[in-house]
């Protein structure tokens, strides 16, 4: 029979609009999450990372926010560019090791001139 | 270019043959990680080795093995092939054993007939 792909959502932004990417994890143990970016042909390429113990971090032009009440991650991206169109995967490690990463199904993100 | 290097690119083989794919960390990493992705499974932990040594096991069959050499490269082996072990098979690294962020490679390709 024919096989079923992931459906990924997609957003599609504005060039030079600010981007919000949303990730709901699954386990309120999970100590250590990260953000993946993934162009195609590529394998995936760290944007960001943030523990339990702090609800916000930024990078260059991105912020990660984490709110575990709602076990919910988001990444934001400012001034988006095409360069940003991939696909975006949060994950998370409940073991403790930081090692064993549970990732979550991808956002697309398109980019509009 | 994350540092990462897998070979090969791509694999094409047979139901039932056996593969081998390897992989070399960026320099200093102690740490291997192989994952899966596939369509309908998404980015799936394998296992991990740290400085010779199996840390951390996944969703991994008991048709696959994994093992890192002295020199901190890695292989895994497929074998007994299935059809439904065509996916990206990505390796990250990274320095210590847990608790930060994985670089990966850009994946080999398995296609089986």
């Amino acid at each position: 029979g024919e096989s079923v792909g992931l459906h990924l959502p997609t957003l599609s932004v504005q060039e030079g609009d600010n981007s919000i990417i949303n990730c709901a994890y699954s386990n309120s143990a999970s100590d250590y999450f990260i953000w993946y970016k993934q162009e195609s042909g590529k394998g995936p390429q760290f944007i960001i990372d943030i523990r339990s113990n702090m609800d916000k971090r930024q990078g260059q032009r991105v912020t990660v926010l984490l709110n575990k009440t709602v076990k919910h991650l988001s990444l934001q991206i400012a001034a988006t560019q095409p360069g940003d169109s991939a696909v975006y995967f949060c994950a998370e490690d409940f073991t403790g090791g930081g090692n064993k990463l549970t990732f979550g199904t991808g956002t697309q993100l398109k980019v509009e001139l | 270019d994350s540092g990462v290097t897998q070979t090969p690119k791509h694999l094409i083989t047979a139901t039932g043959q056996r593969v081998t794919l390897r992989c070399s960390p960026r320099s200093g990493d102690l740490s291997v990680y192989w994952y899966q992705q596939s369509l309908d499974q998404g980015l799936q932990f394998l296992i991990q080795y740290y400085n010779g040594e199996e840390r951390a096991k996944g969703n991994i069959l008991e048709r696959f093995s994994a093992q890192q050499f002295p020199d901190l490269h890695s292989e895994l082996n497929l074998s007994s092939l299935e059809l439904g072990d065509s996916a990206l098979y990505f390796c990250a690294s990274s320095p210590g054993p847990g608790n930060q962020p994985q670089h990966f490679g850009d994946g080999t390709r398995l296609s089986i007939l």
